[in-house]
């Protein structure tokens, strides 16, 4: 267990819809990073917040956003939902912006048809 | 650019040692990782080595870096079958902000 909880689990949602996905991370830290993990791929970066700002973003086009609450928990939202945003996406927390333990929760399954 | 490669499948029997490589291009990253995924569960980080280091043992694990060769690789000790699952090599990128993941190696362990 890492101390980092994800929700929903798994979600199905129709291509050109909204989803939130909610995380909460390990007590102590402050930093939250969201990632996209394709079937078969690696986890690819989608951004990173710290103090409920984002200081780091990888190659995801704007309908990604999300916020991180005073509390440290985060959201991560996508809009206009493509069929290729299905995929498994995983919360980490970690303590500071370059954090090196970096924890990962058990992802939410996001299928869009 | 950023990019980590690591060979896709690995197949052991139970009881024999498995090394599992990846290769990685930023001469600058700070921390590597290796992170564990069995099927349908998030990551469990196993372990990190810092740049300035060439090795690091924990219990069954060792960690070999090979900073000039930019490889890094996980030896895992006396494989049991609980050990199958995909294998990740990560790298921290030189600002700090993201962990840059390789495809996985599929570790099989046979009984």
């Amino acid at each position: 267990e890492t101390g980092v909880t994800q929700s929903p689990t798994h979600l199905i949602k129709t291509r050109g819809q909204q989803v939130t996905l909610r995380c909460s991370s390990q007590s102590g830290h402050n930093t939250v990073s969201w990632y996209q993990q394709a079937l078969g791929q690696g986890p690819q970066f989608i951004f990173q917040y710290y103090r409920e700002e984002e200081n780091g973003r990888g190659n995801f086009p704007p309908r990604f956003s999300g916020l991180q609450f005073p509390n440290y928990s985060s959201e991560l939202n996508v809009n206009a939902l493509e069929l290729d945003d299905s995929a498994l996406y995983l919360c980490a927390s970690s303590f500071g912006q370059t954090g090196n333990t970096i924890y990962f929760g058990e992802g939410s399954w996001l299928t869009v048809v | 650019g950023e990019d980590v490669e690591q060979s896709l499948f690995l197949s052991v029997r139970e009881g024999d040692s498995s090394v599992i490589n990846c290769t990685y291009t930023d001469s600058s990253s700070t921390y590597l990782y290796w992170y564990k995924q069995e099927p349908g569960a998030g990551l469990q980080l196993l372990t990190y080595i810092f740049s300035n280091m060439d090795m690091k043992q924990d219990q069954r694990l060792t960690v070999l870096l090979n900073k000039k060769d930019k490889h890094l690789s996980l030896r895992i000790a006396d494989t049991q079958t609980g050990d199958s699952a995909i294998y990740f090599c990560a790298e921290r990128d030189t600002g700090g902000f993201k962990t840059i993941f390789g495809a996985g190696t599929r570790l099989f362990v046979k009984a």
